[in-house]
């Protein structure tokens, strides 16, 4: 079954970089993926879309600070020069035909100290 | 600039119906899939149902299927999720995004800002 996993919480300090880590389940190591973003007590935004090969395209104003890269089923968001509005919920997310059709992860608590 | 707006949310009895709209602004509705999404408090997003750009096609979660009918006026510009016999556990945040895409899922790329529908006597 198509699952993503999430560690539930991360910390880093303001300025410096993380490296938030989602894990695709077994069987489907090339499936591309979703990174979005949810502040504190608003809606979700779309961060990314991240292949298997790495390769990622962004949504509408998102800043360079933001990345992604992948190696086999673990998919990775790193944000550089951490600020404090990127203390947030993290959380990935992935599609298929079968069912269900759309999965997401656990969420990540990101703390930036 | 893309605009989703969600309204209908409230408070209901076990047992009841509540009808959540959507509407939509800022690009080519008629072209796009959608879908609800929903969060508990305090907990994660969880996935609920998804309609293809022209509502030919629809998807639900297991914890929603025959309960919950998503469909869309693309005259309207508008979405909407019919929830009925409603549980305790339906209590969550409703959000609708717009798909990636138009036939199929893939991933949200724009989000609401969500309405609350709580489940209680």
């Amino acid at each position: 079954q198509l699952v993503l996993t999430q560690s539930p919480s991360a910390s880093a300090s303001l300025g410096a970089s993380v490296k938030l880590t989602c894990t695709l389940s077994s069987g489907h190591s090339s499936y591309a993926i979703a990174w979005h973003q949810q502040q504190p007590e608003k809606g979700p935004r779309y961060l990314m879309k991240l292949n298997s090969d790495g390769s990622h395209s962004k949504g509408d104003g998102i800043p360079d600070r933001f990345s992604g890269s992948s190696s086999g089923a673990e998919r990775y968001l790193t944000i550089s020069s951490l600020q404090s509005e990127d203390e947030a919920d993290y959380y990935c997310q992935t599609w298929g035909t079968g069912i269900p059709h759309v999965v997401f992860g656990g969420g990540t608590k990101l703390t930036v100290l | 600039q893309v605009q989703l707006v969600e309204s209908g949310g409230g408070v209901v009895q076990p047992g009841g119906s509540l009808r959540l709209s959507c509407a939509a602004s800022g690009f080519t509705f008629s072209s796009y899939g959608m879908h609800w999404v929903r969060q508990a408090p305090g907990k994660g997003l969880e996935w609920v149902a998804f309609i293809r750009y022209d509502g030919s096609n629809k998807y639900y979660a297991d914890s929603v299927k025959g309960r919950f009918t998503i469909s869309r006026d693309n005259s309207k510009n508008t979405l909407y999720l019919q929830m009925n016999s409603l549980r305790a556990e339906d209590t969550a945040v409703y959000y609708c995004a717009k798909d990636h895409v138009g036939g199929a899922t893939t991933y949200p790329d724009y989000w609401g800002q969500g309405t609350l529908v709580t489940v209680s006597s």
